[in-house]
């Protein structure tokens, strides 16, 4: 069982808005930054919001990050058909000496 | 920037297997790196990390003990001992590249993986 909580599913249609949430603690999220990443089928995750809400060159403003307190949230606006993947949240766990934690993952099905 | 890994394959229940990971594209003593594993059909998981230049290593709960993760700046290449390996420690296991020095999740680079098999 992961440290941060994330829906294992979520859906919608072309141009609809989707957020994904991750939940945390004090020790995560509460006190560290979070990161977002996605995994197209068969590839290698990439980067898509790193320090809660940055995006990396390269990643369409159609998604963004915000936290607060010890929950996350990653919106997608004007959904399209080659959003769908696997999205991950990570942060810094700061209990057991340190360590990083990801999420379970959210499969998002563009409908 | 490009990581290849290597030395994944079939171990045996207890057994070892050492993951090397070669760098280039960039000044790697300057970057924090990381190993990443995703077993079949499951999420990611962090293993473990190391700072730029060696000062901190963590480890995930599930390997401490029987992993052990190092660098070698003068080779631009990282490792990742695994000792003691059961059928829970089969998966593709990515090397993982931090833009910054420190202790950290965030990841701008990643290799392809290689892939770890333990079974009898």
């Amino acid at each position: 069982q992961s440290l941060l909580s994330q829906p294992p599913s979520a859906s919608g249609t072309p141009g609809q808005r989707v957020t994904i949430s991750c939940s945390g603690s004090s020790s995560n999220i509460g006190s560290n930054v979070v990161n977002w990443y996605q995994q197209l089928p068969g590839a290698a995750p990439r980067l898509l919001i790193y320090g809660n809400d940055q995006r990396p060159s390269g990643v369409p403003d159609r998604f963004s990050g915000s936290k607060s307190g010890t929950s996350a949230s990653l919106a997608i606006s004007g959904l399209q058909s080659e959003d769908e993947a696997d999205y991950y949240c990570a942060a810094w766990d700061d209990s057991l000496n340190g360590r990083g934690v990801f999420g379970g993952g959210t499969k998002l099905t563009v409908l | 920037v490009h990581l290849v890994e290597s030395g994944g394959g079939l171990a045996r229940p207890g057994g070892s297997l050492r993951l090397s990971c070669a760098a280039s594209g960039f000044i790697f003593s300057n970057n924090a790196m990381m190993w990443v594993r995703q077993a079949p059909g499951k999420g990611l998981e962090w293993v473990a990390g190391v700072s730029g230049k060696s000062v901190t290593t963590d480890y995930a709960a599930s390997v401490k003990g029987r992993f052990i993760i190092s660098r070698d700046n003068s080779k631009n290449t990282l490792y990742l001992q695994m000792t003691s390996l059961t059928a829970a420690d089969t998966a593709l296991y990515y090397c993982a590249r931090s833009p910054f020095s420190g202790r950290t999740v965030t990841i701008d680079n990643w290799g392809q993986g290689t892939l770890v098999t333990v079974s009898s």
